[in-house]
């Protein structure tokens, strides 16, 4: 089967540095996205890896391991406006999405 | 403001009926997706169309079914209504050779009584 884990919550404070980690397992790997959901909002693509290693795009950066089926997304220099649901979602074969369940993001000031 | 329209926001409706969601894409995207959002689901795809021709097809059941139009909207038709159909439904396009960089509408909220 397809499978994505993420932890379901996370809390920081304004300011801070915040690593949201996703695991996968899926049948075909093509490269992992990330995306963030304010309430009621609809998904915004942030990230792309397809490689390992580490991107970076302002205050966003996205870190992929094949060989551990494993990544992260680091959130730095926190903002209040950066509570939301972040997802991870891996293309597979046929060009599929698999997006995990998704993790809840609180700042507090 | 993705660029990617859906219609209508809301809708309610009885079991057992019919109902049709509208999607257009961005300027210039082939390529739309749909998705259902329910809380205890997450986000699911559903299925993929590029250029009016099904691409790829995830967790779609049989009484759900799309198509893409010559001018690239595309619309879900999701037929015989349970009140486990009720959801948010997305839908997403992307540019040529991004795939995984996809722009969600606002989503229409469907509501099965």
């Amino acid at each position: 089967g397809q499978s994505l884990e993420q932890p379901s919550e996370v809390t920081a404070v304004e300011g801070a540095i915040v690593q949201i980690n996703c695991t996968y397992q899926t049948s075909g790997f093509y490269g992992l996205s990330w995306y963030q959901q304010h309430d009621g909002g609809a998904p915004t693509f942030l990230s792309y890896n397809a490689l390992d290693g580490l991107e970076e795009t302002g205050r966003f950066s996205s870190f992929l391991s094949r060989s551990d089926s494993y990544g992260y997304l680091l959130l730095q220099e926190l903002q209040m406006k950066d509570s939301a649901s972040y997802f991870c979602a891996v293309r597979t074969h046929g060009q599929n999405f698999v997006f995990g369940p998704g993790t809840r993001l609180s700042v507090l000031p | 403001d993705s660029g990617v329209t859906q219609t209508p926001k809301h809708l309610i409706t009885a079991t057992g009926q019919r109902v049709t969601l509208r999607c257009s894409p961005r300027s210039g995207d082939l390529s739309v997706y749909w998705y259902q959002q329910s809380l205890d689901q997450g986000l699911q795809f559903l299925i993929q169309y590029y250029n009016g021709e099904e691409r790829a097809k995830g967790n779609i059941l049989e009484r759900f079914s799309a198509q893409q139009f010559p001018d690239l909207h595309s619309e879900l038709n999701l037929s015989s209504l349970e009140l486990g159909d009720s959801a948010l439904y997305f839908c997403a396009s992307s540019g040529e050779g991004v795939p995984y960089e996809q722009y969600f509408g606002p989503g229409t909220r469907l509501t099965v009584t």
